[in-house]
């Protein structure tokens, strides 16, 4: 039952440049969604979120993109750091069920 | 000053034993969450505990067990362990069930031989 789909399981992006993390969903009834970042050996971490009755949230570096219409969202770091080296996991709440829905991750590698 | 701790960090035990997992949180949140990440990196949420209202996963097997002493804390209690429960368990907490942003302890790999 994936709901929440992180096709690109890697990612390498060049220190400075963009670094453009993609997600699906297949749920409509998703109004929520956020972008969480795990370091190794750590929990995932808050990083940024939106609300469906916007199609963009951005806060400082990292900027987070809503297609609603394709049922698709990403999250877009520019410029990217070598401490941004992570995995990055969308996510989507849905209260109703008390379910929460992650991706799979995408690794993140930024070369310096 | 750690948020969301978990004890033990890595947890290596025998098919058909009984162990816990212990969560604690600092953060004075009222709702607190247990998560398995599996082999394939599914982080999927087994149970959320609200003012002691228990929601349980559907999916999750009757041997996983949480206790929540106080507001705190919440353990998980795994009877039985069988082979399928290797994974990294997660525990998290928010204030309030309807706040969508969590905080995540560190994990807890267990692996079940």
């Amino acid at each position: 039952d994936q709901q929440v789909k992180q096709n690109s399981p890697s990612l390498s992006v060049q220190e400075g440049r963009i670094s453009i993390l993609n997600c699906d969903y297949t749920n409509s009834m998703f109004d929520y969604f956020l972008w969480y970042k795990k370091y190794p050996a750590e929990g995932p971490t808050f990083l940024i979120s939106i609300s469906s009755i916007k199609d963009k949230n951005e806060d400082g570096r990292f900027t987070v993109f809503l297609n609603k219409s394709a049922k698709h969202l990403s999250l877009h770091i520019v410029p990217s750091q070598p401490g941004d080296s992570a995995v990055y996991f969308c996510a989507a709440p849905l209260y109703t069920g008390n379910q929460f829905y992650f991706g799979t991750g995408t690794s993140l590698t930024v070369i310096p | 000053d750690t948020a969301v701790s978990q004890t033990p960090k890595y947890l290596v035990t025998q098919m058909g034993n009984d162990k816990s997992i212990k969560c604690e949180q600092n953060l004075g949140h009222d709702t607190m969450y247990w998560y398995k990440q599996d082999s394939k990196k599914f982080l999927k949420i087994m149970f959320s505990y609200n003012n002691k209202e228990l929601i349980i996963n559907e999916t999750v097997p009757n041997r996983f067990s949480p206790k929540s002493p106080d507001k705190a804390h919440l353990n998980l209690h795994i009877n039985s362990l069988e082979l399928g429960d290797s994974a990294v368990y997660f525990c998290a907490s928010s204030q309030g069930r309807q706040s969508a942003v969590q905080y995540f302890g560190p994990g807890t790999r267990l692996t079940v031989t």
